[in-house]
């Protein structure tokens, strides 16, 4: 199946410094990506959709200065987490569906997730 | 609006038992795909199964099986014999057309005792 590899695994920073985490499509071309969080013990929530070649489309709530995306790439899209607060540490997973499965393949594939942890 | 629910927030089981896990989906869309991922402590998410709203056949796999009822929106995960390995987070999620954008329920976590 297709494999979507996200670095790096866990990621400690300094409050105010800027992390960016990369999701790669790596056997597949991904026009579109996903990022979520997910707060400890809670689920995930989708925090904007990534699109190749043009801007993120971000959820309701999401600080899109905050959580810059870029998807310059069929096979890449960064998250940068900007000036990061203690309150921005959890676990931030992408996913890419492969445009290859057509209309019945909305399955995601997910990345390993990132730990972010803000000291 | 689309939702997920997943009531049973944790659930224990002595090893070799049978469980279920409830998942209750809402909708508009006509054509749209359930879920269930599996989260153990690493933290990745373990695709487990995917259906699609025209196909209700309940899938067996191993010990794992789907019910998957749409005149009640359910889409239930029995684990028979569970096995300590099976201790996780279980997440049903919910996909709407092709967008492969989810939706998922708040998270069952299961603890298998030995």
């Amino acid at each position: 199946g297709a494999v979507v590899s996200q670095h790096p695994s866990w990621v400690i920073c300094k409050s105010g410094t800027s992390v960016k985490i990369e999701c790669r499509s790596l056997d597949f071309q991904a026009t579109t990506m996903f990022w979520y969080r997910q707060f400890p013990k809670q689920s995930l929530m989708l925090m904007a959709t990534s699109n190749e070649g043009s801007k993120a489309t971000y959820e309701q709530g999401v600080e899109k200065d905050k959580f810059l995306i870029n998807h310059a790439s069929l096979t890449l899209s960064t998250l940068t987490v900007t000036s990061a607060h203690p309150e921005d540490s959890s676990f931030y997973i992408c996913s890419a569906r492969d445009p290859g499965q057509g209309l019945v393949g909305t399955e995601a594939f997910f990345g390993q997730g990132t730990r972010l942890t803000v000291v | 609006a689309q939702k997920v629910t997943q009531a049973q927030t944790e659930i224990s089981v002595v090893e070799k038992e049978d469980v279920t896990l409830d998942c209750v989906y809402e909708t508009r869309d006509t054509t749209y795909y359930l879920f269930w991922y599996k989260q153990p402590p690493s933290g990745e998410l373990v695709f487990l199964i995917r259906r699609n709203s025209f196909d209700e056949q309940n899938e067996i796999s191993g010990r794992y099986s789907w019910n998957f009822q749409k005149s009640t929106s359910s889409f239930n995960f029995t684990i028979t014999a569970s096995q300590v390995v099976d201790s996780a987070v279980y997440f049903c999620a919910l996909g709407s057309g092709n967008t492969g954008k989810l939706i998922f329920g708040q998270g069952t976590t299961l603890q298998v005792k030995p």
